[in-house]
Order: C-alpha cells, then structure tokens, then sequence
C-alpha cells in the first residue's frame, strides 16, 4: 500500500517563475492538505481540498492555489516566486471524517533564486 | 486560534538514557494531539497520536506521550532511546472539525543522541 506520493523532490526556481507540487494521496483517502515548512520550523498549513473544493486556507497569500482532482490528488500551484517561497513542501492526506490519522509525504524541497 | 509550544529547541541524550521532549498547547477545549518525528530531508512520520479516553498513549518505536489536561500538555517519552532516535520532534495540535481537522505545528525540538 503506497503511503503519500509527492513530486517533483527537488527543484530550483527563479524569482517571478510559477511552480507546480503534485500529490498523490495514500489509498483510501480523500482529504489532501498541503503544509510549507521553512528551514529550521514548524510546518505551516496552506489549505486543504476536499471533493475538489477547497474546504479552508490558512494564512498564506493568493499566490498559493490548488487543485483537487477527481481521483483525489491534488496540485499546489504558487505564482510570482519569492525567495521567500524557498521551504519543504509537506502534503497530507487522511479521510474526510473526524478522528482520522493524517499521513505526510516526503515533501518537495523548492528552492528560489 | 490554538497554539503549541515546544519549550526546548535542541536536547542532548546519552544512548540508552530516557527521554522526555515537553508539548504544551492553548486551546479552549480538548483538541488531538500528534507527535511527528522527521528525520534529516525527509517527511513527517506519525509516532502516536491522542483522540480522546485512556490519557497515556503508546506509539510506535516504543515512544509513549501522556495527555494532561490540567497542564494543557502533551510530554513524549521513551524509556531508553537509541542513536536512530536522533530526529526533528514535533508535536501538533488538531481541532476536531468533522474531519476538517488542521494541523498547527509546534517548533519542533532536535534530539542529539551520544555515545
């Protein structure tokens, strides 16, 4: 049973460039959240999709968008880069009823220069 | 909005000493509560986690966590850790939301392990 998948695992981008994360949640699951965690922190969570909607967003700016696919994966979309943006990028996925464990991917490290 | 606090940014262990790494939330009722181990480049891996009933909590790589409500806290301890233990901890915090749920993360605390 594949746990949570995430790609690319590493990339660079250049300030301005826009990027995409993809997840593919754990079988079953069909709740996926994405999280930011900038070196030596906490991760920090960005929103999460459920039934291809949006459900809530935490306090990141419009740059940050997503995508909930019917096969329950989702995209992380983030516009204008800022060198700011250069962090690990966790997705999270569980199943859309309380009380259920949530399982985190490896990340996908972006770096913006 | 809740909180989590970890007291303690960076601790020292001697192989096969015990150890306690110290959570504390704020929230206004009782929330789930994670604790999440990272190893260097990697993601998160569940150790235990607390919904609700018995407030001593086993997990995995034979780490335990206490829930203690009158202290809003979350303590995670092993009896006797190993030099693999060495890792990022995290604790979390989840308000229970229908399966809403978010994750609010504390800090993290990085275990050091010596011979």
């Amino acid at each position: 049973d594949a746990g949570v998948t995430q790609s690319p695992t590493h990339l660079i981008k250049t300030r301005g460039q826009q990027v995409t994360l993809r997840c593919s949640p754990k079988s079953g699951h069909d709740t996926v959240s994405w999280y930011q965690q900038a070196l030596g922190q906490g991760p920090q969570f960005i929103f999460q999709y459920y039934e291809e909607e949006e459900r809530q967003r935490g306090n990141f700016p419009d740059r940050f968008s997503g995508h909930q696919f019917p096969n329950y994966s989702s995209e992380l979309n983030v516009n204008a880069l800022l060198l700011g943006d250069s962090a690990l990028y966790l997705c999270a996925s569980t199943v859309g009823r309380s009380g259920n464990t949530i399982y985190f991917g490896e990340g996908s490290w972006l770096t913006v220069v | 909005a809740q909180s989590v606090t970890q007291p303690d940014i960076h601790i020292t262990v001697s192989e096969g000493a015990s150890l306690e790494l110290r959570c504390n939330y704020s929230y206004g009722a009782t929330p789930y509560l994670f604790w999440y181990v990272q190893s260097p480049g990697q993601g998160l891996q569940l150790l235990l986690k607390y919904f609700s009933g018995d407030t001593l909590v086993q997990g995995i790589k034979g780490f335990e966590a206490e829930f203690k409500r009158s202290q809003s806290s979350f303590n995670l301890r092993k009896p006797s850790v190993h030099w693999s233990d060495a890792a990022e901890y995290f604790c979390a915090v989840g308000v229970p939301n229908f399966g809403n749920e978010k994750l609010t993360f504390g800090t993290g605390t990085r275990l050091t392990i010596i011979p």
